[in-house]
């Protein structure tokens, strides 16, 4: 079955780095655009950043861009978001999330998230 | 970036009841070369991911219960839950997708009155 399962998450002090990854499993990793999203402690959705499925196209939102990269590897199926010169207001569950449909280039809802990795950016 | 606002932030339906949230996008999420609105929607429970219940505005995504309907274009959309169930109490999402940078409404929290 389709199934993200992220990985990487911890406690960093303010200005630290830390890397997430996210395996995927059950479907062509290669072929869908990946996404991640986060959730700060009691408040709503954040979408962080998105990677196109050939690679060609990454964005990021803009209280993230020039500090976080979205990667992935797909021969090991799995998404990265390298996160550097983290701050307070980073403190989240961070979720890995798929698109529905293979090879577009338009917008797409998100089908699959996987259960979340916690980050805390605490001194 | 397109903002989406959610009306109410929250509501108290009773079990059996119709529930109505509304959401607005600051611009149009109608794509004209194939008529579609660019809007899903997120049910999300404590502890949990959230989980899609519809996309391009009124499809049901497969196996989300028919109570569920959504509804709307251009820039003002509903999510009708018709006869709402203990196990709907949760948090619902609206998201635009007509482009890569996706945002999210503030969301609406459902309880049982």
């Amino acid at each position: 079955q389709v199934q993200l399962v992220e990985s990487g998450g911890g406690v960093v002090q303010p200005g630290g780095s830390l890397r997430l990854s996210c395996a995927a499993s059950g479907f062509t990793f290669s072929t869908y655009g990946m996404h991640w999203v986060r959730q700060a402690p009691g408040k709503g959705l954040q979408w962080v950043a998105f990677m196109q499925y050939d690679e060609s196209y990454e964005d990021y939102a803009d209280s993230v861009k020039g500090r976080f990269t979205i990667s992935r590897d797909t021969s090991k199926n799995t998404l990265y978001l390298q996160m550097n010169s983290l701050r307070a207001e980073d403190t989240a569950v961070y979720y890995c999330v798929k698109e529905p449909r293979a090879g577009t280039t338009m917008g797409d809802v998100f089908d699959i998230w996987g259960q979340g990795t916690m980050v805390t950016v605490s001194s | 970036d397109i903002v989406m606002t959610q009306s109410p932030d929250s509501l108290a339906v009773s079990l059996g009841e119709r529930a109505t949230i509304n959401c607005k996008s600051s611009q149009s999420v109608l794509y004209s070369s194939n008529n579609k609105n660019y809007l899903g929607w997120y049910q999300q429970k404590p502890g949990q991911p959230p989980k899609l219940l519809i996309y391009w505005a009124s499809t049901r995504e497969s196996g989300v219960p028919d109570r569920f309907s959504g509804s709307g274009s251009g820039t003002d959309f509903t999510l009708t839950i018709s006869s709402l169930q203990a196990e709907d109490v949760a948090v619902y999402y609206c998201q635009q997708y007509y482009n890569h940078r996706r945002t999210f409404g503030q969301g609406t929290k459902v309880e049982i009155k």
